[in-house]
C-alpha cells in the first residue's frame, strides 16, 4: 500500500500554464508539507499544513497556492508557469502528536515538472 | 534558525569497507536529527533519527548514527558498505521547541561504493 502518492509523476508543460500537483497520504497523519528539489538537488520547504492549517509559507512566489481539502490531502496549484519551477516537487506528512517521538516526515515520490 | 551542513558532497568507499557521511547541526534549542537516503528518480526514504535517549541510534538497512552534543554533529555510519548503498544522503534538523515542524535539510551527498 502507498503511503504518500503523488499525481501526476512527470508533468510537461509550456511557459504561462497552470498545473495542479496532487498529494495523498493514508499514514492517518495530521501534518502534509511540500518540498522542491531543485536540478542540484537542493531540498527546500515551500508549505506546510497541519490539520488543514497553513504553519509554513516559506518565500515563495504567490503563483504558488496550496490546497488542503482535509487531513489527508495537500494539492500545489501553481499559475503562469515559469522556465525556473522546473523541479521536483516532493509531498511528505508526519503525525506532529506533541510530546510523541513520532516526528518523522515520509515522502512521495515526487513530482517531476519541466517547463518549456 | 536551524541548518544542516553536510561538509562532503561525495564519498567513495570499496565495498566492504566501512561507510562515513559526516553531518553537523546548528539549532537554538535541542535537535531532532534525522538521515534520509534517495535513489536516483525515487523518493526520500527515512533512515534513522534522534529525538531523544541514546546517542547512538540504529536504524534500516544496517546504518547507525551518533548524536553528539559537544560536537554537534550527527555522523551517518555503516559498518561495512554495499554497492546498493550507492545512493544521495541527506541529514536534516528540527528545533524541538519551534512550532512550525519545519525540517532544515542538507545540501545532500553522494555516496559511491565500487565492487
Amino acid at each position: 500500500d502507498t503511503a504518500v502518492s503523488q499525481t501526476p509523476k512527470y508533468l510537461v508543460t509550456q511557459m504561462g500554464n497552470d498545473k495542479s500537483i496532487k498529494c495523498e497520504q493514508n499514514l492517518g497523519h495530521d501534518t502534509m508539507y511540500w518540498y522542491k528539489q531543485d536540478s542540484k538537488k537542493f531540498l527546500k520547504i515551500m508549505f506546510s499544513y497541519n490539520n488543514k492549517e497553513l504553519i509554513i509559507n516559506e518565500t515563495v512566489p504567490n503563483r504558488f497556492s496550496p490546497k488542503s481539502p482535509d487531513k489527508a490531502h495537500l494539492n500545489l496549484h501553481i499559475n503562469s508557469l515559469e522556465l525556473g519551477d522546473s523541479a521536483v516537487y516532493f509531498c511528505a506528512s508526519s503525525q506532529q502528536t506533541s510530546g510523541s517521538r513520532k516526528e518523522t516526515q515520509y515522502f512521495g515520490p515526487g513530482t517531476r515538472l519541466l517547463v518549456l | 534558525a536551524q541548518s544542516v551542513a553536510q561538509p562532503e558532497d561525495q564519498v567513495n568507499v570499496a565495498e566492504g569497507n566501512p561507510l562515513t557521511v559526516k553531518c553537523t547541526y546548528s539549532v537554538s534549542g535541542n535537535p531532532y536529527l534525522f538521515w534520509y537516503v534517495q535513489y536516483p528518480n525515487r523518493g526520500l526514504q527515512f533512515l534513522l533519527k534522534y529525538i531523544t535517549g541514546d546517542n547512538l541510534v540504529k536504524g534500516s538497512y544496517g546504518f547507525e548514527a551518533e548524536f553528539n552534543k559537544s560536537q554537534t554533529s550527527f555522523h551517518l555510519k555503516k559498518p561495512s558498505a554495499l554497492v546498493s548503498d550507492s545512493a544521495l544522503y541527506f541529514c536534516a534538523v528540527r528545533d524541538m521547541y519551534s512550532n512550525d515542524y519545519k525540517l532544515s535539510f542538507g545540501a545532500g551527498t553522494t555516496v559511491t561504493v565500487r565492487a
